[in-house]
């Protein structure tokens, strides 16, 4: 049971590129989310999908897009990638959206832009 | 003010003693609360959902003080695979529904 899983773990970009990041749950979760994490700050939500077919924006959601493909996955976009989007990402899901439920993450993908 | 806030840290503590930390937020609104334990470079994953009677959970014990907008996360006989940083999280539900994750508490346990 892999959980959850995120592709690439790590990348450098240069500013101006633009890049998809990948996640996937086997959990047959109902919402998924995508985070930030920087040093000193906590984990900020950037866009989350209550279920198939519905996304909605987070804390940060400026210069980024998202997909949720399916049930299982979640897809993160930058479009024109800035020196301040460098950060850990990390893609969570969880049964039902923003309760009491746990979320799950996936290992992170570590960006840098350049 | 953040909304919510815990202590950075590092709180350095021996092998065996106990310790606590607590995470304040700002919402009274707020409906829901965990524990968090993240190692380096490693995903958050979660420790304990927080209950409004206090729940234990083996050494770990966490409690919620809701006149005084707090949460607590004690763990007793702290073992050196106990060091880690703690964040807590707050949910609120509804109209503004929103997930806050704390900064986190780093905690070293030392031989």
């Amino acid at each position: 049971n892999a959980g959850v899983t995120q592709t690439p773990k790590f990348q450098v970009l240069k500013t101006g590129q633009s890049m998809t990041l990948q996640c996937a749950q086997d959990m047959n979760h109902n919402s998924m989310y995508w985070y930030r994490q920087d040093p000193g700050m906590g984990l900020r939500l950037i866009y989350y999908s209550a279920s198939e077919g519905t996304t909605d924006k987070g804390e940060v959601p400026n210069g980024y897009n998202v997909s949720r493909l399916n049930k299982r996955e979640f897809s993160l976009r930058l479009e024109s990638a800035a020196p301040s989007q460098t950060s850990v990402y990390f893609c969570a899901s969880s049964e039902a959206l923003l309760s009491s439920y746990e979320q799950y993450f996936g290992p992170g993908t570590r960006l840098t832009v350049t | 003010r953040k909304e919510v806030e815990q202590d950075p840290g590092p709180f350095n503590v021996p092998e065996g003693a106990t310790v606590a930390f607590n995470c304040t937020y700002s919402n009274s609104a707020s409906q829901s609360f965990f524990w968090y334990r993240q190692d380096c470079r490693k995903e958050p994953k979660l420790l304990m959902s927080v209950y409004s009677s206090g729940n234990e959970d083996g050494r770990f014990t966490a409690q919620l003080n809701r006149a005084s907008q707090y949460i607590s996360l004690l763990i007793r006989d702290s073992k050196l695979s106990d060091s880690a940083t703690y964040l807590c999280v707050v949910n609120l539900w509804g109209s503004a529904s929103k997930i806050i994750f704390g900064s986190g508490t780093r905690l070293s346990i030392r031989p």
